[in-house]
């Protein structure tokens, strides 16, 4: 497809799992990012790569919290030991270029029970 | 720090209206972007417009046009004569030189009556 794809759509998981979430980027783009978006709020960012190298983690909650894009393509952000709070849509998006418009996944909504 | 402030929380018009939703940012860089983005209520995000912080020329795109003026700080989205699907959620979005963190702000939610 010609846009970015997210699996799985939706995940339930109980309390205490791990959980690893996928985002295939747009072909050629060059910069990945993961946000999250609680109900009602914009995106809040998460990580950002550019190729391979994350670029900037500051956005993790904690260090429950990981996201690795080894070859330059495909993306997993991993939340271990999951809680209740960390229910909400995760999206990934990316761009061609560093400070180019993003475009967005459908997202991976995430429920935590 | 930077930060993103949409005032209004909510908008309804009746269709055809013209309607503005403002965007102030806040930033110490030079240089930056600022974005707005349309999140319909299938829940999609979807890019509208991008604006560098060097070009204040205003911007039409059919209905849509955007108002960027920098002595105030501000990124301002009109929708001209408005249709039931503009219905969506509107986000400002600024990002700086400093991070290639996207900054968004909390939403407008527009509700274009019948």
């Amino acid at each position: 497809g010609a846009g970015v794809s997210q699996s799985p759509r939706y995940k339930v998981t109980k309390r205490g799992q791990d959980v690893a979430l996928r985002c295939d980027p747009i072909s050629g783009h060059v910069s990945l990012y993961w946000y999250r978006q609680a109900l009602g709020q914009g995106p809040e960012f998460l990580t950002y790569f550019n190729y391979e190298a994350q670029q900037d983690k500051s956005g993790l909650p904690n260090d429950r919290f990981s996201a690795e894009r080894p070859e330059g393509s495909i993306s997993t952000l991993t939340i271990q030991r999951t809680e209740q709070r960390d229910s909400a849509m995760y999206r990934c998006a990316s761009s061609f270029r560093d400070r180019d418009e993003q475009y967005f996944g459908p997202g991976t909504r995430l429920t935590v029970t | 720090a930077q930060k993103v402030t949409q005032a209004q929380t909510e908008i309804s018009v009746v269709e055809k209206e013209d309607v503005t939703l403002d965007c102030v940012y806040e930033t110490r860089d030079t240089t930056y972007y600022l974005f707005w983005y349309k999140q319909p209520p299938s829940g999609e995000l979807v890019f509208l417009i991008r604006r560098n912080s060097f070009d204040e020329q205003n911007e039409i795109s059919g209905r849509y046009s955007w108002n960027f003026q920098k002595s105030t700080s501000s990124f301002n989205f009109t929708i001209t004569a408005s249709q039931v699907v503009d219905s969506a959620v509107y986000f400002c979005a600024l990002l700086t030189n400093y991070g290639q963190n996207f900054v968004f702000g909390p939403g407008t939610r527009l509700s274009v009556l019948p």
